[in-house]
């Protein structure tokens, strides 16, 4: 089976502008979840994504959102870019249930 | 609040030599507990995990980790690492119920090795 990917997997967008991030779970997995991570905060949960509807939602501003669509692909959407938004952006998915999260490689947002 | 304490933050190790990295969480419950490796620029690969029963867990890459209820701690463990095993290791703790989506992870141990 192929794995979590992520597209792009590197890229550089200017301060106030919005970007779009892309994720394909694994086959036949339906739960999808987003996580941050930077040097200074370490890994965060921003969101999870099951049969299209959000399912939790960790502590990050209006301006982190997210979708998933009918095939169980997601994308997470960032407006009004911040210079603290630079970070790499995990997407990991699972089987519904109580079952180990699968990694992505990640996108690396630099923002300048 | 739930927390996950990794209190070790570089750890280096000759080759050969055994190795154990430490996790403490805080939880109201026992919660389901991972352990996650990160080598540079890249994704989390998960190297184990415990939902219940056997307090000790085998992983891969040779790698095992043992629940302590008593200590609320999940600790990690390798007899003889390789050179292969540098990276970063994060341990994670997830809900039991509906919230499973949501892992809360320690600020990661990074494992330097000597050769």
């Amino acid at each position: 089976k192929a794995g979590v990917t992520q597209t792009p997997r590197y890229l550089i967008k200017t301060r106030g502008q919005q970007v779009t991030l892309s994720c394909s779970p694994i086959s036949g997995h339906r739960s999808v979840s987003w996580y941050q991570q930077t040097p200074g905060q370490g890994l965060q949960f921003l969101f999870e994504y099951f049969s299209e509807t959000q399912r939790n939602k960790g502590n990050f501003p209006g301006r982190f959102s997210g979708r998933q669509f009918s095939n169980s692909r997601s994308e997470m959407n960032v407006s009004t870019l911040e210079l603290g938004d630079s970070a790499l952006y995990l997407c990991a998915s699972r089987t519904d249930g109580p079952y180990e999260q699968y990694f992505g490689p990640g996108t690396r947002l630099t923002v300048t | 609040a739930q927390s996950v304490t990794q209190p070790d933050i570089h750890i280096t190790v000759s080759e050969g030599a055994s190795l154990e990295l430490r996790c403490n969480y805080s939880y109201g419950a026992t919660p389901y507990l991972f352990w996650y490796v990160q080598s540079p620029g890249q994704g989390l690969q998960l190297l184990l995990k415990y939902f219940s029963g056997d307090t000790l867990v085998q992983g891969i890459k040779g790698f095992e980790a043992e629940f302590k209820r008593s200590q609320s701690s999940f600790n990690l463990r390798k007899p003889s690492v390789h050179w292969s095993d540098a990276a970063e290791y994060f341990c994670a703790v997830g809900a039991r119920g509906g919230s499973q989506g949501n892992l809360i992870f320690g600020k990661g141990t990074k494992l330097s090795v000597k050769p």
